[in-house]
């Protein structure tokens, strides 16, 4: 797994703006890939996942991106408001087992 | 409907002393997961439990953790010989059909 450290990068945006949040992955042999929202004191929320056999998918406000050449994962959040603010984990799996989770990304949304 | 539901929510404990932390998924979920998150890290593998299947217990840190899950619902986590290295939100996950898995609030554990 990877290791982190105590810190969180983190992204600052402006309101309205969209937001670009970026995860490395490491198992090939993964499948699925998922993003996860994490509120202060609450548990993730699943956002959105991905297959590994997709590009691309979207959802409300949010787009994946999934580039297995270079093992890389891309969260996109348009729009974004002060409800995102939070921490955003990627995770991945293989069919549907445990996940192992990237080291997160703080997201601070400004006025 | 209800969530996954974890208790307690806070628990502090003397090292050496033994704690049990308790899940309840989901109603219907044949899959359960416990992982644990370190302040300010990432989400940490614990045990996986599907349906009547042996768990998954590979990523338990040591001995001293053990889980189970009865009549494959609720599940009870148990850490033994507590240490300060354990301190940690313990965070429990339930998983249906499609497999997406839903997230418990957690239970937060200080060793002193």
């Amino acid at each position: 797994g990877e290791s982190v450290g105590l810190h969180l990068p983190t992204l600052s945006v402006q309101e309205g703006d969209n937001s670009i949040i970026n995860c490395a992955y490491s198992n090939s042999a993964s499948d699925y890939f998922i993003w996860y929202k994490q509120e202060s004191g609450k548990g993730p929320q699943f956002i959105i996942d991905i297959r590994s056999n997709m590009d691309k998918r979207q959802g409300q406000r949010v787009t994946v991106l999934l580039n297995k050449t270079v093992k890389h994962l891309s969260l996109q959040i348009a729009a974004t408001q002060p409800g995102d603010s939070a921490v955003y984990f990627c995770a991945e799996t293989h069919s549907w087992g445990k996940l192992q989770f990237g080291a997160g990304t703080q997201v601070v949304v400004t006025p | 409907g209800a969530g996954v539901s974890q208790s307690p929510s806070n628990k502090v404990t003397e090292k050496g002393k033994d704690v049990e932390l308790r899940c309840d998924p989901i109603s219907g979920h044949t899959a359960l997961y416990w992982y644990r998150q370190s302040l300010g890290q990432g989400l940490e593998f614990l045990i996986y439990f599907q349906g009547n299947s042996a768990p998954d217990k590979s990523g338990l840190p040591s001995d001293r953790f053990s889980a189970e899950r009865t009549g494959g619902s609720v599940s009870t986590l148990t850490i033994q010989r507590t240490q300060q290295e354990d301190s940690a939100v313990y965070l429990c996950a339930s998983g249906g059909d499609y497999n997406e898995q839903f997230f418990g609030p957690g239970t937060r554990l200080t060793v002193l």
